[in-house]
């Protein structure tokens, strides 16, 4: 298993500006996931960060929005950038239990509201 | 690609009864594992149940248990002695293990009436 800590919690921004979201786990991964929960709606994965290398992003999602870094096998952050309202929504950090088996362990998620 | 189906957008059930979740999946894998994952009020998402697609026997956790049905690509939840603390919102998974990624439902919300 693992803990994974994601600051902050939730916050509350004003439109245009970007917020730096961290997550930090307890062990060395090799792969973190970002996904974006919008509302009462499943979870959309954002982008894999992999250390050491550029993070790859998912279909209608791109680095200039959603910039990634990856700085070590236990942290990782995720910028929103030039925020609206339409990027309201709880961001997840996750990791993976092992490529072979899948299992996802999540924080407990930063809950953004922009006005 | 994959698509995972959660057709129960909500459900209720009585404190101690038996609930089951369905979901179903489309995927043209042959090597993959479904989950299901519980997210209470304001809380994390944390496991509940895993399968793997080359297990035949449906697997069990307590009170939660899956049945897997891999020709029909459907795999539902059945949740014995529902509890309180069973309320959440339950999401379906299904991971491709070629691709390392999960595919998620827009899950269920289940709430334990006293």
């Amino acid at each position: 298993s693992a803990v994974i800590s994601q600051k902050p919690s939730r916050d509350i921004c004003q439109r245009g500006t970007s917020l730096t979201i961290q997550c930090q786990v307890d062990s060395q991964v090799t792969m973190m996931f970002w996904y974006r929960q919008q509302p009462g709606q499943s979870l959309t994965l954002i982008a894999t960060a992999n250390q050491g290398s550029e993070a790859t992003y998912e279909s209608g999602f791109v680095i200039d929005k959603f910039p990634i870094s990856r700085p070590n096998l236990t942290f990782s952050t995720l910028t929103v950038s030039n925020m609206s309202p339409e990027d309201s929504s709880i961001y997840l950090c996750s990791v993976s239990g092992g490529r072979t088996t899948g299992e996802l362990f999540f924080g407990e998620g930063s809950r953004l509201t922009v006005l | 690609a994959q698509t995972v189906t959660q057709s129960q957008p909500e459900m209720s059930v009585q404190e101690a009864e038996t609930v089951t979740l369905s979901c179903t999946y489309d995927t043209s894998e042959n090597n993959y594992y479904l989950f299901w994952y519980k997210q209470p009020p304001s809380r994390q998402m944390i496991l509940v149940i895993r399968q793997e697609a080359y297990k035949q026997q449906n697997a069990t956790e307590n009170r939660f248990s899956v049945n897997f049905q891999k020709a029909a690509k459907s795999f539902s939840l059945k949740i014995s002695d529902s509890q309180l603390g069973d309320t959440a919102m339950y999401f379906c998974a299904f991971y491709n293990t070629n691709a390392g990624k999960s595919t998620f439902g827009d899950g269920t919300t289940l709430t334990v009436k006293p």
